[in-house]
């Protein structure tokens, strides 16, 4: 079946260390998003990419940073500089821009 | 500035009422329209989408929606709820000439037996 994968589902990080978060699809989609989830605000934009090797900072991009060397993969790094990294990431991918988006089952970070 | 508006932030029924959430949005273009729903610790499925035409889309299980463009809105109803329709619920925009998609802040739905 195709689908988006996110792993892991639950990840513990100690304060200061980068982690990266997996997300791969097998829809053959060209464009992948990350967002970030807080509890009362929804969902925000924090990197996104339309083709292979490119991608643009979302709204809340500081603290984080991502590759895309396969159309398959858009792999999240969360980064020691981020302040408040404990939240709940989610990874998306659409066929082309402005169409409905696919999402995985995320990923739940928790900084101790 | 494109935006995506959702009133409502906590709503509550019971079960076998008819429901409605609001989403009103802001845009410049011609808007594409989604729902979304999402269950705890989960990821968001779509419910329905409005790209052109009949203004009035069906979606899964059980759910429509109605584009009003004169008011900007695109209201998710539900004629009986069920409980298992209690979860977070998302409108969200796009266009055909833009790069992302653009949510609402959420309305959690709590369904009483």
């Amino acid at each position: 079946d195709g689908g988006i994968t996110q792993s892991p589902k639950y990840l513990f990080r100690k304060e200061g260390q980068n982690v990266t978060l997996s997300c791969e699809q097998n829809l053959n989609h060209d464009a992948m998003y990350w967002y970030r989830q807080d509890p009362g605000q929804g969902l925000r934009l924090i990197y996104y990419s339309q083709i292979v090797n490119d991608f643009q900072k979302g709204d809340i991009a500081e603290g984080y940073s991502v590759s895309r060397e396969k159309k398959e993969s858009f792999p999240l790094t969360v980064t020691s500089a981020q302040k408040n990294p404990t939240a709940f990431y989610l990874c998306a991918s659409n066929i082309q821009a402005g169409t409905e988006a696919f999402f995985g089952q995320g990923t739940r970070l928790t900084v101790v | 500035a494109q935006s995506v508006t959702q009133p409502d932030i906590h709503i509550t029924v019971s079960e076998g009422a008819s429901l409605e959430l609001r989403c009103n949005y802001s845009y410049g273009a011609t808007p594409y329209l989604f729902w979304y729903v999402q269950s705890p610790g989960q990821g968001l499925q779509l419910l329905l989408k409005y790209f052109s035409g009949d203004t009035l889309v069906q979606g899964i299980k059980g759910f429509e929606a109605e584009f009003k463009r004169s008011q900007s809105s695109f209201n998710l109803r539900k004629p009986s709820v069920h409980w298992s329709d209690a979860a977070e619920y998302f409108c969200a925009v796009s266009s055909y000439n833009t790069d992302k998609l653009i949510f609402g802040t959420g309305t959690r739905l709590q369904v009483f037996p």
